[in-house]
């Protein structure tokens, strides 16, 4: 079956700009994530969704992040006011209220 | 703060020999502790998982040691081959937390050399 998806696969764009990335999670699961990775770093969580409850901000590095989760399935990154410093591969995880998350292949986004 | 410590940062093994990866983590709440595999221009993929109550868990050639009084977990990799190469990530837990949100170590680079 299809696994996660996300869209752009690369995005460029100027410092000052916003972005938004999409994650097309895996159908019937009710959890997903985002993750951010560095160059030559582990991944750092950012935000979780479950279900209809409050999503878990948490690991948002600050107010230019958000996300929302539309109708329980497709999710929007967005970065305003882009930074040099936000570069990095931007990952989806979805995960059918298990333990195991599955991950899709990541937008990398590079701002210039 | 770093929660979940992983070492090496990169790894070279010869084809047939033994891989070894170590991680070590801080909170004791944690109680899922997965290894990812990550191959370059991919996401990452689950590779074996354990839970505490356990202090080995084999799946083919990966195995997970898990030493819960010295809060440390760690993967062989048997008989190495070349597709083995790739980054590793552990990761741990708190999933009575309701979360499961992941804290990844900083990874493991390994090749195997043919």
């Amino acid at each position: 079956g299809a696994g996660v998806s996300q869209s752009p696969s690369n995005k460029v764009t100027e410092k000052g700009k916003d972005v938004e990335l999409r994650c097309d999670p895996i159908s019937g699961h009710t959890a997903l994530y985002w993750y951010r990775q560095s160059l030559g770093q582990g991944l750092e969580f950012l935000i979780y969704f479950q279900g209809n409850s409050a999503p878990d901000k948490s690991g948002l590095p600050s107010d230019r992040f958000s996300a929302e989760r539309t109708g329980g399935s497709v999710s929007t990154l967005t970065i305003q006011r882009t930074q040099q410093e936000d570069s990095a591969v931007y990952l989806c995880a979805s995960s059918p209220t298990g333990d195991t998350q599955y991950f899709g292949p990541g937008t990398r986004l590079t701002v210039l | 703060q770093q929660q979940v410590k992983q070492s090496p940062q990169s790894l070279i093994v010869q084809k047939g020999g033994i891989s070894i990866i170590n991680c070590a983590y801080e909170n004791t709440a944690f109680d899922y502790f997965p290894w990812y595999q990550q191959f370059p221009g991919k996401g990452p993929a689950l590779l074996i998982a354990i839970r505490p109550d356990v202090s080995e868990k084999k799946e083919g050639r990966f195995t997970i040691s898990f030493n819960k009084s010295a809060k440390q977990f760690s993967l062989h990799i048997m008989d190495s081959q070349p597709g083995d190469s790739a980054t590793y990530f552990c990761a741990a837990s708190n999933t009575l937390q309701g979360a499961q949100k992941l804290v990844f170590g900083q990874g493991t680079r390994l090749t195997i050399n043919p």
